[in-house]
């Protein structure tokens, strides 16, 4: 695609369910992160994968968190029995080996009540 | 991973030139230092990356001292539209490559 997309852009939850954030990045670009931004806040690292692997899942905040990439192309954050902490706009970024720069997608705005 | 530091927040009036200065006094001889910029509701975007001395572009220049030890991001005649966070970043060139870490940013209001 033109850019990377991530869906769905809003999600309202209820306490306690599983979500899921789809995040479809540019063709060919190997690289894939997801950040959590929480209002008014910086960009906490999540996860980083290069093709499938994930190298570092340093920043997953619990074990209720996981994530996904299949194909080397799009990649699932899943939060399961969430919590109204976890309220925040999850980012998505891609880049390839030769790329100096990140591209983000405009996030999805995730609102646990 | 080296640390950085900015400014939280930064004010000016539109037509200033706006100069916002990081340190990252761990940085490592193989790592570049990287800007990306923050609208409201939108993901980062990648402004400009350098590793030595002046590097311009069309938006932005940026000011590295031979000690490599901090960096300024120089917005020349700002506008109303600048008004965002600004994030520097110090790693490897390539994106993907590692972890990548964005500290808070720097909080730039523009005033009329």
């Amino acid at each position: 695609g033109a850019g990377v997309s991530q869906s769905p852009s809003n999600k309202v939850t209820e306490k306690g369910k599983d979500v899921e954030l789809r995040c479809d990045p540019i063709s060919g670009h190997t690289a894939l992160y997801w950040y959590r931004q929480s209002l008014g806040q910086g960009l906490e690292f999540l996860i980083y994968f290069q093709g499938n692997s994930a190298p570092d899942k340093s920043g997953l905040p619990s074990d209720r968190f996981s994530a996904e990439r299949t194909g080397g192309s799009v990649s699932t954050l899943t939060i399961q029995r969430t919590q109204q902490e976890d309220s925040a706009v999850y980012l998505c970024a891609c880049g390839g080996r030769s790329n100096t720069e990140a591209f983000f997608g405009q996030g999805t705005r995730l609102t646990v009540v | 991973l080296a640390k950085t530091t900015q400014p939280i927040s930064m004010d000016s009036y539109e037509g200033q030139e706006v100069n916002i200065t990081c340190s990252h006094n761990n940085i490592a001889t193989n790592d570049y230092i990287t800007w990306y910029q923050q609208f409201p509701s939108q993901g980062p975007r990648f402004i400009i990356q350098g590793y030595k001395t002046k590097v311009t572009n069309e938006v932005a220049s940026l000011f590295i001292p031979a000690d490599r030890k901090s960096s300024t991001l120089s917005l020349p005649r700002v506008s109303l539209s600048d008004t965002a966070v600004y994030y520097c970043l110090v790693g490897d060139r390539d994106f993907g490559n590692e972890k990548l870490t964005f500290g808070t940013g720097t909080r730039l209001t523009i005033i009329p």
